[in-house]
């Protein structure tokens, strides 16, 4: 199995530009969560989805952010506009049965 | 309300045993789980135990689970320089999806 995929894998942008990151889950496993991990604030579930519903977005910081997940082996955390203090990594991650399995990150810099 | 406590810091030199503890508030969890980093990586399972269990073995990982006190503890025995990494504990409310992820204790192996 070739794990939870996530790109870019880095990416900079300057503000107020669009910031798409992508995610594919492992097949097979029904929850997807995006995460935001900074030095401030540590690691930070933003939303997560249930068969490809979002079940909660409580952790989305403001407007800015939405995330989409279309099917169950795709989805994205969008950003726009993009801002500095949006600079951290982003990791998915996804479940089958309560564990969940984080991908690489997305480590986004926003100047 | 959920919380998960992990203290920040820990070295030890190489060969000897290292223990990472985690203190939890959440009595319905049913699983809880140790995950490692690696810098500029994703978070990657190392074990789980289940919360009927008080104890846990996986090679030279020992998990002991002391429910009464909500104390968690991860041991690594004949600590090696690769296990040099942040070790998060989390756990599992009750039937949520999400999980709730302590701060992280970045464990330094010492020559």
């Amino acid at each position: 199995d070739a794990g939870v995929i996530q790109s870019p894998r880095h990416e900079v942008t300057e503000m107020g530009q669009e910031v798409t990151l992508r995610c594919k889950p492992i097949s097979g496993h029904n929850s997807l969560f995006w995460y935001r991990q900074t030095m401030m604030r540590g690691l930070e579930l933003l939303i997560y989805f249930n068969n490809n519903v979002p079940i909660d977005d409580s952790g989305m910081p403001e407007d800015r952010f939405s995330a989409k997940m279309p099917n169950a082996s795709f989805s994205t955390l969008k950003i726009q506009p993009s801002e500095p203090r949006d600079s951290a990594v982003y990791f998915c991650a996804s479940s089958r049965t309560g564990e969940q399995y984080f991908g690489p990150g997305t480590r986004l810099t926003v100047t | 309300g959920e919380d998960v406590e992990q203290s920040l810091f820990l070295s030890v030199r190489e060969g000897d045993s290292s223990v990472i503890n985690c203190t939890y508030t959440d009595s319905s969890s049913t699983y809880l789980y140790w995950y490692k980093q690696e810098p500029g990586a994703g978070l990657q399972l190392l074990t789980y135990i289940f919360s009927n269990m008080d104890m846990k073995q996986d090679q030279r990982l020992t998990v002991l689970l002391n429910k009464k006190d909500k104390h968690l503890s991860l041991r690594i025995a004949d600590t090696q320089t690769g296990d040099s990494a942040i070790y998060f504990c989390a756990e599992n409310p009750g039937s949520a999806r999400q999980l709730t992820f302590g701060s992280g204790t970045q464990l330094t192996v010492l020559p």
